[in-house]
């Protein structure tokens, strides 16, 4: 079955620092990756995502990284800030017709000391 | 404006009951969702549905029964529930059932005793 997993379960950091999360999938059919953000009490909140046919798209202090070869992409955050701590979770499709189906990874808690 | 909203946030019964949450969005999109996470943060697709039909339906007990009365609103009941029903369930929305991006309303806590 498809399964997406994180290398690392927590993330401890300094302010200022950048941040890397990581998450492996397995299905090699994905072919649009996402990255969710979810803050204590509150819902996921779209971050950024990626269509197979890039392997690099920057947004705001916030790059994903794709490799298709190895089945993993990764989150950075630069200039880490207090505002950043939660839960960050990555998301893949199943390919083909799947409806806006997503599977998501099991998290990682991203925790900024100031 | 809330963009998607769930009600209720905190929902506390006992074992048997019957129970429903609700969910509404103001996006305009086409397709919604039920999301369970649970107290791993594990979250996990329940059902979908694109303008009122259900176009996703996991491994779900039938005990879970959604509801899509037009396409801004998506309710779950949840019939004879069980300890094990003890979760966030989240509602989210999104333009259309090929498009991935989806955003999530605040999250029901459901807590059965």
């Amino acid at each position: 079955g498809e399964s997406v997993g994180l290398h690392l379960p927590t993330l401890s950091v300094q302010e200022g620092d950048n941040s890397i999360i990581n998450c492996a999938y397995s299905n090699s059919a994905s072919d649009y990756f996402i990255w969710y953000k979810q803050e204590s009490g509150k819902g996921p909140q779209f971050i950024i995502d990626i269509r197979s046919n890039m392997d690099k798209r920057q947004g705001q202090r916030v790059t994903v990284l794709l490799n298709k070869t190895v089945k993993h992409l990764s989150l950075q955050i630069a200039a880490t800030q207090p505002g950043d701590s939660a839960v960050y979770f990555c998301a893949v499709n199943a390919g083909g017709t799947s409806y806006g189906k997503l599977t998501f990874g099991q998290g990682t808690i991203l925790t900024v000391h100031p | 404006d809330t963009a998607v909203s769930q009600t209720p946030k905190y929902l506390v019964t006992q074992m048997g009951n019957d129970k429903s949450i609700k969910c509404e969005q103001n996006l305009g999109h086409d397709t919604m969702y039920w999301y369970k996470q649970d107290s791993k943060k594990f979250l996990k697709i329940m059902f979908s549905y694109n303008n009122k039909e259900l176009i996703i339906n996991e491994t779900v007990p039938n005990r879970f029964s959604p509801k899509s009365p037009d396409k801004a609103h998506l309710n779950l009941h949840i019939n004879s529930l069980e300890l094990g029903d003890s979760a966030v369930y989240f509602c989210a929305s999104g333009p259309g059932p090929g498009a991935y991006e989806q955003y999530f309303g605040p999250g029901t806590r459901l807590t059965v005793t």
